[in-house]
C-alpha cells in the first residue's frame, strides 16, 4: 500500500513537500516514481528513484525538485521548489514491481494547487 | 520523446458489448507497452504490462495485443465497472502515457 500527502495551495515560487509512505514492501528495493495528472496534460512521469539511488527527472522539473527516500521509514518524498502555475496537478507516487517492471501500485494522489 | 497517440478519444458501447482501444507508438517500443484503467477519482490500475500479459487478478475478459508501434487493448464482453479512461504506456525510454481512451456507456 502507498499513501501519499504533503499537497496544497502554494503561491507560485513557493515550496512544498509530499510525503509517500509504503507498505508491505521495502522502497529501498523497488524503483519509486512520482506521476502528476492534469486535465489538460494528462499522466506525466515527474521523477523516479532506482533500488540503487540513482534518481531522474523530467526536464520540466529538473533543478527544482528533489527526490528522495529515507529507508528507516520506508518512505519517498518529492521536495518541489520554485513552484510555478504549471506545476498544479494532482501527483501519485507508485512502486515498479520487481518482475514486470511495470508501476503496479500507486497512492491515491495528493493534490498541490501553484497559484497566487 | 516517444509519443503515444490513442485512438478514439471516446468511445460509446453498451454491456455485453466488445470494445477495442488503439495505441500507436512514434517510434518502436518492442513490446514494452502496458495498458492502464482509470477510474473517476482512482489511481491509474496495471491491467496489461509487456504488451499482452495480464496483471495479477485482471479478469480474461482484457487482453492486449501487438508489437513495435501498434498496440491494442480488447474488452471482449463489456461489464458495467469497465467503463472508466484508459491509457497506455511506453517504458522503453522516459516513460510516456497516452491521452486515453475514455469508454463511456451508450
Amino acid at each position: 500500500q502507498l499513501v501519499d500527502s504533503g499537497g496544497g495551495l502554494v503561491r507560485p515560487g513557493g515550496s512544498l513537500r509530499l510525503s509517500c509512505a509504503a507498505s508491505g514492501f521495502t522502497v529501498s528495493s523497488n524503483s519509486m516514481s512520482w506521476v502528476r495528472q492534469t486535465p489538460g496534460r494528462g499522466l506525466e512521469w515527474v521523477s523516479v528513484i532506482h533500488s540503487g539511488g540513482n534518481i531522474l527527472y523530467t526536464d520540466t522539473v529538473e533543478g527544482r525538485f528533489i527526490m528522495s527516500r529515507d529507508n528507516s521509514k520506508n518512505m519517498v518524498y518529492l521536495q518541489m521548489n520554485s513552484l510555478r502555475d504549471e506545476d498544479t496537478a494532482v501527483y501519485f507516487c507508485a512502486r515498479r514491481d520487481i518482475l514486470t517492471e511495470y508501476y503496479d501500485y500507486w497512492g491515491q494522489g495528493t493534490l498541490v494547487t501553484v497559484s497566487s | 520523446e516517444i509519443v503515444l497517440t490513442q485512438s478514439p478519444a471516446t468511445l460509446s458501447l453498451s454491456p455485453g458489448e466488445r470494445a477495442t482501444l488503439s495505441c500507436r507508438a512514434s517510434q518502436n517500443v518492442a513490446s514494452y507497452l502496458a495498458w492502464y484503467q482509470q477510474r473517476p477519482g482512482q489511481p491509474p490500475r496495471l491491467l496489461i504490462y509487456d504488451a499482452s500479459s495480464r496483471a495479477t487478478g485482471i479478469p480474461a475478459r482484457f487482453s492486449g495485443s501487438g508489437s513495435g508501434a501498434d498496440f491494442t487493448l480488447t474488452i471482449s464482453s463489456l461489464e458495467p465497472e469497465d467503463f472508466a479512461v484508459y491509457y497506455c504506456l511506453q517504458r522503453l525510454l522516459w516513460p510516456t502515457f497516452g491521452q486515453g481512451t475514455r469508454l463511456e456507456i451508450k
